[in-house]
């Protein structure tokens, strides 16, 4: 069974900086990995979807890679601003028990961004 | 329409009552998912459907929760005798194509936040 990890849980940085969030997972065989952001009491935007057969996505500030055999993706925010705290999921995209597909959720990243 | 529509936002009822949740898809996606949100950030799948085939219920309490997504309405999730447990934030996600073929990127909706009492 897929199990998806995100570290840290809890992220709190000025404005401006750089930063990495990590997302790892225990099953390599994905078809793709996706990431997305959730402002509180709100539903999920889709920031960036990285599919197995690619090692990067791109997105203004936004950079995501992956590195399927080692199980793992990062997101990288460039120049990071206020608007951008929000808690910050990775979801990888596999086989089901049924066979079918279906997104496995990490847990997720609250980022603040301190002005 | 171009976002994936929940209704309602909230909705409270008490152990034992119905729940019925709604879900319009982005218009042209074939595929619809149903997630569970509990406990902060933990998401439960639920079921999926390409256009109104069940394609895997496999995460759905059967004896409880049914969903249907019928031509020209929107999709349903209903759950019959609430209980305590049931109490959550139920996504519904849609996407063009399925996502063995390494695409299938989800849209979610706002979620309905159930509150059972």
């Amino acid at each position: 069974k897929q199990e998806v990890t995100q570290i840290p849980a809890a992220l709190s940085v000025p404005e401006g900086e750089n930063l990495v969030l990590n997302c790892s997972f225990t099953d390599s065989a994905i078809y793709n990995l996706q990431w997305f952001r959730q402002d509180p009491g709100k539903g999920l935007t889709s920031l960036l979807l990285i599919q197995s057969s690619q090692r990067e996505q791109t997105s203004g500030r936004l950079n995501a890679s992956l590195d399927k055999s080692s199980g793992r993706s990062t997101l990288y925010i460039a120049a990071s601003q206020p608007g951008d705290s929000a808690t910050y999921l990775c979801a990888s995209g596999g086989h089901s028990g049924a066979g079918s597909y279906q997104l496995t959720f990490g847990k997720g990243t609250k980022l603040s961004v301190i002005p | 329409g171009e976002e994936v529509a929940q209704t309602p936002k909230h909705l409270v009822r008490g152990e034992g009552q119905k729940a019925k949740l709604y879900c319009a898809p982005i218009k042209g996606h074939s595929y619809v998912f149903w997630y569970q949100q509990v406990l902060k950030n933990e998401f439960k799948f639920l079921i999926s459907f390409q256009n109104e085939n069940v394609f895997d219920e496999t995460g759905m309490p059967k004896e409880r929760f049914s969903a249907k997504c019928l031509p020209n309405s929107p999709c349903s999730l209903e759950i019959q005798a609430t209980k305590l447990e049931d109490s959550a934030v139920y996504f519904c996600a849609s996407s063009q194509t399925y996502g063995t073929g390494g695409s299938g990127e989800q849209f979610f909706g706002p979620g309905t936040r159930l509150t059972v009492l």
